[in-house]
């Protein structure tokens, strides 16, 4: 079993729609957590923290629920250029710089 | 503002070869990382280090070695590549190892092994 699971998907939406995205993982030790965007051949990029509370970012809503160890990001309003892979990644599992990444989300917002 | 530097940025190499990936990173970051991306599998860490002349292993690191001689600096190097050792490499580096100091990633280096 991965210690970070996505669906793969592709997701495919129109523009204006509005997407959720999941991620569990399976080191309940783990302490903090991300979502990163990636580009078709391109290196990751930090897209935003996810913290306990849930937290928002513009058109992006992350949240975290550590009893059912997952985690979501929702994308509203989509735009052609949010077109990526969303990484999930968890980090401090196994000591303190110890980071899994998900294989990725991949999503294509259509006009 | 170059932040994460990776080079070469491509190479093919034939089974038994040698070389070295070298990552430069001017943020004077503390922490440095390697990682390899195969399809399905998302990003593996393979070695990283927490200060210069520090190295530590990952998830994955046999096969490879590390060094970090200068803190801007972190080599990775193959002593005798391997087909299964195909895959994209990404460097990146942090301020530290915090709940959220972000990664910097380089624009990674396409390897194939013959």
């Amino acid at each position: 079993r991965k210690e970070v699971e996505q669906d793969p998907g592709p997701f495919n939406v129109p523009e204006g729609a509005t997407v959720a995205f999941n991620c569990t993982y399976s080191n309940s030790a783990s302490q903090s957590f991300f979502w990163y965007r990636q580009d078709c051949r391109k290196e990751p990029k930090l897209l935003m923290s996810v913290y306990s509370s849930g937290n928002e970012d513009g058109r992006f809503t992350a949240q975290l629920n550590r009893a059912s160890q997952y985690i979501s990001l929702l994308i509203r309003d989509s735009k052609l250029s949010d077109s990526a892979t969303y990484l999930c990644v968890v980090k401090g599992g196994y000591n303190n710089n110890d980071m899994r990444f998900g294989a990725g989300t991949r999503l294509t917002v259509k006009p | 503002n170059a932040g994460v530097t990776q080079t070469p940025k491509f190479r093919v190499l034939k089974t038994g070869q040698s070389m070295t990936l070298l990552c430069a990173q001017d943020m004077n970051h503390e922490y440095m990382y390697w990682y390899r991306q195969d399809p399905g599998m998302g990003l593996r860490l393979i070695h990283y280090s927490v200060g210069e002349g520090t190295t530590a292993k990952g998830e994955v690191p046999d096969g490879y070695n590390v060094s970090r001689l200068k803190k801007q600096n972190f080599l990775l190097g193959l002593e005798s590549a391997a087909p299964s050792q195909t895959s994209v490499y990404f460097c990146a580096s942090s301020a530290g190892p915090g709940g959220n100091q972000p990664q910097h990633f380089g624009d990674g280096t396409r390897l194939s092994i013959l």
